[in-house]
Parts: structure tokens; C-alpha cells; sequence
């Protein structure tokens, strides 16, 4: 079944406890991405990647990196957790190509910081 | 700067006609989307406009205006099932770039 993982689906950490989040997609897809979801705030992109070894910042990447060594996998890495950085965390990918390509998004991972 | 708004809530009623508008004012234009999100879970597809016009898909339609930076989701023959959270999003160059993201319209369907 084609589909994008996400690993944990629930977090309670700590302040500053370096923490990662793991994603995963089987659909052989270039493309992949970070988003954020905040009530009144929408999604917002905080990093995607367009290939192996390839990632560029979104619209929010303050106090996040990640890293694409392997096709599959796009893991999120938090170096010093906030509690600003409490949010639903959702990842993406999608094939390369131009025009109507759509993402599929993982299940998502609700992350609480104290 | 990027801008897409919808409207925040909607309320309508089951086996009633639905339409949710978008407005988009982003530097270039390479796509409309549409996603569905029901609370708690990940969005999922619904439709995708790149030329002006209505494209039909089931109960859903959507329609594209460039000239007028506007798009619409309607919504036929609504079921409770439709209750959730319709995201408007814009690609804004070609290539498989990043989508930009409207906050949602949360509609909730009443019997």
C-alpha cells in the first residue's frame, strides 16, 4: 500500500531534549516535505527537499533541521525543543514532476512541549 | 508576499449545496489545489485547476478564474461525512515547488 509514516504519532517532551521525528514514504517519490498546523495559523512549510542530499527552508524553519541522505526518508530533528514548537507536525511527498502533482501526507505527529 | 483567503467557518445544511471561495494574490501561478481534512487527521486531495473553468469530480467541483486570482469548491448533496476542514493551496512556480497554504474553512454539516 503506498502510503507516508510518521514516527511518533504522539509526543510529550521537555524543554531543550534534542528529539527526532522520523518519515518515511514507499511511493519512490522525490519530493518531500515539513509542515506545521496551528489553530488559526493553517499549515506552514518549515522545510522540503527536492531530492537525495537536496533540502531548502519553508516559510517557518527557525529551530528545526533535517536531512535527506536516502530516497524513502526525511526525518524532522528538533536540536532544542520549545514549547512555541508545540504543534501537529505533518509530512509530505510527491513525485517529481511539473503541474498537478499531489502530495500525500503522512498521518501526522502531535508534538507537546513543556 | 503570498496571500490566499477563505472564509473561517461555514455552516450547511445536509443534502443542501455548499460553495467555498478562495482569493489568491501570490507572485506567479502554477496550480490551484484543493485538500479535505477532517480534525485530527492528514489532508487528503481533492482536486487540482490550472486553466480557467469548472472541473467536476463526483459530488465536488472546482472552478478557477486566473484573471481574477479566485477559485471555488462546491459541494453537492451534502452528507455529514463532509464535515471538515477545506484547504485552498497555490503552486506558485513551475516544477514541483512547495504549495502555499490558505488557513482552511472548518464547515460543519446539520441535519
Amino acid at each position: 500500500e503506498a502510503q507516508v509514516t510518521q514516527n511518533p504519532r504522539y509526543l510529550i517532551t521537555v524543554t531543550g531534549k534534542k528529539l527526532t521525528v522520523t518519515c518515511s514514504q514507499n511511493m519512490n517519490h522525490e519530493y518531500m516535505s515539513w509542515y506545521r498546523q496551528d489553530p488559526g495559523l493553517g499549515l506552514r512549510q518549515i522545510y522540503y527537499s527536492m531530492n537525495v542530499e537536496v533540502t531548502d527552508k519553508g516559510d517557518v524553519p527557525e529551530g528545526y533541521k533535517v536531512s535527506r541522505k536516502e530516497k524513502r526518508n526525511f526525518p524532522l530533528i528538533l536540536e532544542s525543543p520549545s514549547p512555541n514548537q508545540t504543534s501537529l507536525y505533518f509530512c509530505a511527498s510527491s513525485a517529481h514532476d511539473s503541474g498537478g502533482v499531489e502530495q500525500y501526507f503522512g498521518p501526522g505527529t502531535r508534538l507537546t512541549v513543556t | 508576499g503570498q496571500n490566499i483567503d477563505q472564509p473561517t467557518e461555514m455552516t450547511a445544511t445536509e443534502g443542501a449545496i455548499v460553495q467555498i471561495n478562495c482569493t489568491y494574490q501570490t507572485s506567479g501561478f502554477n496550480g490551484l489545489f484543493w485538500y479535505q481534512q477532517h480534525a485530527g487527521e492528514a489532508p487528503t486531495f481533492l482536486s487540482y485547476n490550472v486553466l480557467d473553468g469548472l472541473e467536476e469530480k463526483g459530488r465536488f467541483s472546482s472552478f478557477l478564474s486566473r484573471s481574477k486570482g479566485y477559485s471555488y469548491l462546491l459541494l453537492k448533496e451534502l452528507q455529514m461525512k463532509d464535515s471538515a476542514s477545506y484547504l485552498c493551496a497555490v503552486r506558485d512556480r513551475t516544477g514541483n515547488t512547495p504549495l502555499v497554504f490558505g488557513k482552511g474553512t472548518r464547515l460543519s454539516v446539520i441535519a
